[in-house]
């Protein structure tokens, strides 16, 4: 079955750049959505279909995807960011959904 | 659209458990119901999905045969059903929205605790 690997966490100090990857074999070929999940609540997409944004999500979210990477990208980042950010793609050939391990995210 | 599910449930090991998911606004029947399982601690996992208009469900492999999903278009609330729960099965099940089957999860429930302990 299809597998994506996050790094198990990443760190960025205040009003920088974070940046979470999400591999995947030939994971350009599909459409990549990226949930953010804060300590006891639900998850919530911050990304879909690669780089949309829905509405409310700060443009500081965007991301990309091409080869065997997908990028969920955070710029100017703030306290309110620390999370858990999980990709999760439509694994045609079995029809089923597939989510990355996550990758907490820490603001220094 | 807001989907509110059952309360905290603590089961035995072999029992089983049904989860509700109460939608409220947008189109019930048109939807896809997705639920979705994280252990204390750990990621997301997809277990599989209904859409009320046809009464179709599909189920990740990992959960075929133990888990049942439905949905009663009339009161727009959809059910997730678990047998054979094991002790190391505790977690939060939630429910989720989308467009379609290969649609982003746009709108989730706030998730429901199953214990499971002897």
């Amino acid at each position: 079955s299809y597998m994506l690997t996050q790094p198990p966490s990443v760190s960025v100090a205040p009003g920088k750049t974070a940046t979470i990857t999400c591999g995947g074999d030939n994971i350009g070929d599909k459409s990549v959505h990226w949930n953010q999940q804060k300590p006891g609540q639900a998850p919530v997409v911050v990304i879909f279909y690669d780089s949309a944004r829905p509405s409310g999500i700060p443009e500081r979210f965007s991301g990309s995807n091409s080869g065997n990477t997908a990028t969920l990208t955070i710029s100017r980042v703030a306290a309110g960011d620390e999370a858990d950010y999980y990709c999760q793609v439509w694994d045609s050939g079995v029809d089923h959904w597939v989510f990355g391990g996550g990758t907490k995210l820490t603001v220094l | 659209v807001q989907l509110v599910q059952s309360g905290a449930e603590v089961k035995k090991p072999g029992s089983s458990v049904k989860v509700s998911c109460k939608t409220s606004g947008g189109n019930f029947s048109t939807s896809v119901i997705n639920w979705v399982r994280q252990a204390p601690g750990q990621g997301l996992e997809w277990m599989g999905e209904f859409i009320p208009i046809f009464g179709t469900a599909k189920y990740a492999q990992k959960f075929q045969g133990r888990v049942t999903l439905t949905a009663d278009k009339s009161t727009n609330t959809a059910y997730m059903e678990l047998t054979s729960l094991r002790s190391d099965e505790t977690a939060v099940f939630f429910c989720t929205t989308a467009r379609s089957v290969v649609d982003p999860f746009d709108v989730w429930g706030q998730g429901t605790l199953v214990t499971v302990s002897s």
